[in-house]
């Protein structure tokens, strides 16, 4: 059965902290991993990786993607008070070629002033 | 780039009326759209796969007759939610991906719907 696996699920830091969220995945027909930030309403997107080591990166944000090891990782370094959200990850199967997604539980993350 | 509205936001309706949801996309051609429903505190949980011009996909366990999916040009798809009951009372969600390999999958704002 395909499976997105986060971790960890909540994460509480300081502002200025440096934190680091994993994503692994057991997809068949393995088309992108993406990466969303969720506040209260629907996710928006932050990246979409294909290829495997490649850095990809926006501000304070950066996600690299691993396809032998089968993760992800998301770094957000100087952290503010407004990173806090469900950071959700999210693979992208190409089943009949429709890019259904399958999500990972989210990581809750609060920055603390 | 890549905006995906939804309309309305939030809708407040009586037990069983039915209720239509649309999911645009704005500036981009969307060959798939897909319908999450996502529960407080839960992640989002995939209804059905729409495809423009065809029948949409549904995911197990959700009722094709009761979530009426019309997917009927490359930027606008809809969810009707027929007959609705207070247990359908949800946060509606829809994607949008692109038609190009490359394409990610772009959100929606979501529609909160209650039903009374």
């Amino acid at each position: 059965e395909d499976k997105v696996v986060q971790s960890p699920l909540s994460l509480v830091v300081h502002e200025g902290d440096t934190v680091t969220l994993n994503c692994s995945y057991e997809v068949t027909n393995f088309r992108s991993l993406l990466w969303y930030k969720q506040e209260k309403k629907a996710p928006t997107f932050l990246f979409m990786l294909t290829s495997s080591g490649i850095e990809k990166k926006s501000g304070r944000l950066s996600s690299i993607l691993d396809k032998k090891e089968l993760f992800s990782i998301l770094n957000i370094t100087a952290t503010q008070t407004g990173d806090s959200a469900i950071y959700l990850c999210a693979v992208e199967a190409s089943y009949s070629n429709t890019g259904k997604l399958i999500f990972g539980q989210g990581t809750t993350l609060q920055v603390k002033p | 780039g890549a905006v995906v509205s939804q309309h309305p936001s939030w809708v407040i309706c009586k037990s069983g009326t039915s209720v239509k949801i649309e999911c645009r996309s704005l500036d981009f051609q969307a060959t798939t759209m897909f319908w999450y429903r996502q529960f407080p505190k839960q992640s989002l949980m995939l209804m059905a796969t729409s495809n423009e011009g065809s029948k949409a996909t549904y995911e197990q366990g959700v009722e094709k007759d009761k979530f009426l999916i019309n997917h009927a040009s490359l930027t606008l798809s809809t969810l009707t939610v027929t007959s609705a009951h207070p247990e359908d009372s949800s946060f509606y969600i829809c994607s949008a991906r692109g038609d190009r390999a490359e394409s990610g999958q772009y959100f929606g704002p979501g529609t909160r719907l209650t039903v009374t």
